[in-house]
């Protein structure tokens, strides 16, 4: 069965770089979330679309953004990238824009930042 | 406020012992959901079972079992005669009004041959 695409894989960038991550929810999911999980951490919510809408938001820096396009997949972009950014994102999606559906994560995208 | 909390930092055990892995919860949401995720060494998460908080029913997938306790909060998974495959990081998590997860802060299993 189809998972959740996400790349790069691994990405390795120096302090105050940018980067974008790209993720490609599961055929007919139509909600797609960000978290971030540092080092040792538990995964931590950023950001939901659903619909090509934000739905919600959590604890996303100012120099995070991101969005979902026509064909659902989202893109995270992040700029002024600090040292603390480094981590494992990770993207998921469910099925439906509804409290309760199942959230599939993808492999995630390890993140270095030098 | 949501919060799950998963006391056990890491257990250790040896192969074909069982073992529990504790999560207890807290929400004010009447409706919610509980997940178990694990997390092998290569990093990816992996759905184990969601759990609608109407359905207290305990569940058995193979060596893998939940129970379900609304009266204590707790969600509580057991693998039977555990195997060195399932040596990874194991999260509870919970979701209720809005959709997005909160994570306890994991359980880390190894488990020796």
């Amino acid at each position: 069965a189809a998972g959740v695409i996400q790349s790069p894989r691994h990405l390795i960038k120096e302090k105050r770089e940018t980067a974008t991550l790209k993720c490609y929810p599961i055929p007919r999911h139509d909600t797609v979330y960000w978290y971030q999980q540092g080092p040792g951490q538990d995964p931590q919510f950023l950001i939901s679309f659903y619909e090509k809408m934000q739905s919600d938001k959590g604890s996303i820096p100012d120099r995070f953004s991101a969005q979902q396009f026509s064909d659902y997949h989202s893109e995270l972009n992040m700029s002024s990238l600090e040292l603390g950014d480094s981590a494992l994102y990770f993207c998921a999606s469910s099925p439906r824009g509804k409290e309760g559906n199942t959230i599939y994560f993808g492999e995630g995208s390890w993140l270095t930042v030098v | 406020a949501q919060k799950v909390t998963q006391a056990q930092t890491e257990i250790s055990v040896v192969e074909k012992e069982d073992v529990t892995l504790d999560c207890v919860y807290e929400t004010r949401d009447t409706t919610y959901y509980l997940f178990w995720y694990k997390q092998p060494p290569s990093g990816e998460l992996v759905f184990l079972i969601r759990r609608n908080s109407f359905d207290e029913q305990n569940e058995i997938s193979g060596r893998y079992s939940w129970n379900f306790q609304k009266s204590t909060s707790s969600f509580n998974f057991t693998i039977t005669a555990s195997q060195v495959v399932d040596s990874a990081v194991y999260f509870c998590a919970l979701s209720g009004y809005t959709d997005k997860l909160i994570f306890g802060t994991g359980t880390r299993l190894q488990v020796f041959p």
